[in-house]
């Protein structure tokens, strides 16, 4: 079966400290994998997506970065956290095929 | 979300219809989606529209979508207390791109 496992669920970091969010799928092969975050009481975001290993497409210029070093991996990171990067942060793929979204549990950011 | 706009509340009594507006952006969308959110979690999907289409029902669920003014509703019949979530609408654009609404938080009185 397909499944999105995303960890960890919640986070308390510093500022300036690094961060790095993972995200891996199970049971599919060559997906689309996105980055989204919610900052509190706000939407959804769109940060980064992947239509490949290595591809990564920046929609939002910010203090975030992303990366894909395998097919089914895609991994979030900062080299020094702000205030404001915190909020609640969604992996979501994408299979060719599929209408919608599957999206992982989420990762609760706070930066302090 | 880019562009893509909900009211940011609703309130409904138990057993009453619950309707959720959204307006989005892009004319050249080929999907259109609800997502539903509970507190602390992912986003489920709900259900989709395909852009030529005016109409789908499922169960309890009736989208509507009014193409030529961008208008995109969902209505749910018998509202349950387990209805009570947030209710984000989706454009799908290029590159499989979703763009969000900021959500409705419905909240479902008993």
């Amino acid at each position: 079966s397909q499944t999105i496992h995303q960890w960890p669920a919640t986070l308390v970091q510093p500022v300036g400290s690094p961060l790095s969010l993972e995200c891996t799928v199970e049971g599919t092969s060559n997906p689309n994998l996105y980055w989204y975050r919610q900052a509190a009481g706000r939407g959804l975001q769109l940060l980064f997506y992947s239509v490949g290993i290595g591809q990564i497409s920046s929609e939002v210029p910010q203090n975030l970065s992303a990366s894909r070093p395998q097919d089914r991996q895609f991994i979030l990171s900062s080299k020094k956290l702000l205030l404001s990067d915190s909020g609640f942060y969604l992996c979501a793929w994408k299979q060719t095929g599929s209408e919608g979204y599957t999206f992982g549990s989420g990762t609760r950011l706070t930066v302090v | 979300g880019e562009d893509v706009e909900q009211s940011l509340f609703l309130s409904v009594r138990e057993g009453d219809s619950s309707v959720i507006n959204c307006t989005y952006t892009d004319s050249s969308s080929t999907y259109l989606y609800w997502y539903k959110q509970e507190p602390g979690a992912g986003l489920q999907l709900l259900t989709y529209i395909f852009s030529n289409m005016d109409m789908k029902q499922d169960q309890r669920l009736t989208v509507l979508l009014n193409k030529k003014d961008k208008h995109l509703s969902l209505r749910i019949a018998d509202t349950q207390t387990g209805d009570s979530a947030i209710y984000f609408c989706a454009e799908r654009r290029s590159f499989n791109k979703f763009y969000f609404g900021s959500g409705t938080k419905l909240n479902v009185k008993p």
